[in-house]
């Protein structure tokens, strides 16, 4: 059983085009979070979700738009596309208290050419 | 706005050598946590420090808590190759802030 999953595992796409990442987690967290990496490896928070409410909203474009139905799932979609948006996201997933470690998806390699 | 930095951003070691990460915060942490993301892989947590000065250990990794809270180390004893990835400390500046900043990352390497 994956506990935070994520659809697509790679994603290629051209430059200008709308996409989404899809993410679930079945550990009964109520906290979840995007985050990107790039190819230096370093890890940025992007946002984050308690109970379908957002509670971190980083620098980040605003054709970054995060979506959370329900405590288990939180989407991402990404308007016009940008060379530049090319990184691994991970959707993660915590509670509140007291430890909040972190529980990661397997990640989402976004390519735009 | 807070910043993490970790040194060395890479550290080849031969297997059975020693190896240490050093974490330093800009801000006064309240935890911090340790992370390992093996390559390919995405980031695992390891462990959670609280308290000044705090030690904690997990079999050959050894985790440390600055005096000031603004600084934490990770050493590992005789390396061996499933100890590759890159390994992340990453700090919460205020006890009920959800926003877990990351550091850069030592990526380690062991030469078998």
């Amino acid at each position: 059983d994956t506990a935070v999953s994520q659809t697509p595992k790679y994603l290629v796409t051209q430059m200008g085009n709308d996409k989404s990442i899809k993410c679930e987690q079945n550990l009964g967290h109520d906290t979840m979070y995007w985050y990107k990496q790039d190819s230096k490896k370093f890890l940025k928070i992007m946002f984050s979700y308690n109970n379908k409410e957002l509670i971190i909203n980083e620098t980040v474009p605003n054709r970054f738009s995060p979506k959370s139905p329900d405590k288990a799932h939180l989407n991402l979609h990404i308007n016009s596309l940008e060379l530049g948006d090319s990184a691994v996201y991970f959707c993660a997933s915590s509670t509140r208290a007291p430890q909040r470690e972190q529980y990661f998806g397997p990640g989402t390699r976004l390519t735009v050419t | 706005g807070q910043q993490v930095m970790q040194i060395p951003q890479y550290q080849h070691v031969q297997e059975g050598e020693d190896f240490t990460t050093y974490c330093n915060s800009s801000t006064t942490l309240s935890n911090i946590q340790w992370y390992k993301q093996r390559p390919g892989g995405h980031p695992v947590f390891l462990i959670q420090l609280v308290k000044s000065g705090e030690v904690k250990k997990q079999k050959r990794l050894t985790f440390q808590f600055g005096e000031a809270k603004k600084n934490s180390s990770l050493h590992i004893t005789a390396t061996q190759t499933t100890d590759v990835g890159t390994y992340f400390c990453a700090g919460r500046s205020n006890f009920g802030n959800e926003k877990l900043t990351f550091g850069t990352g030592t990526r380690l390497t062991i030469i078998p």
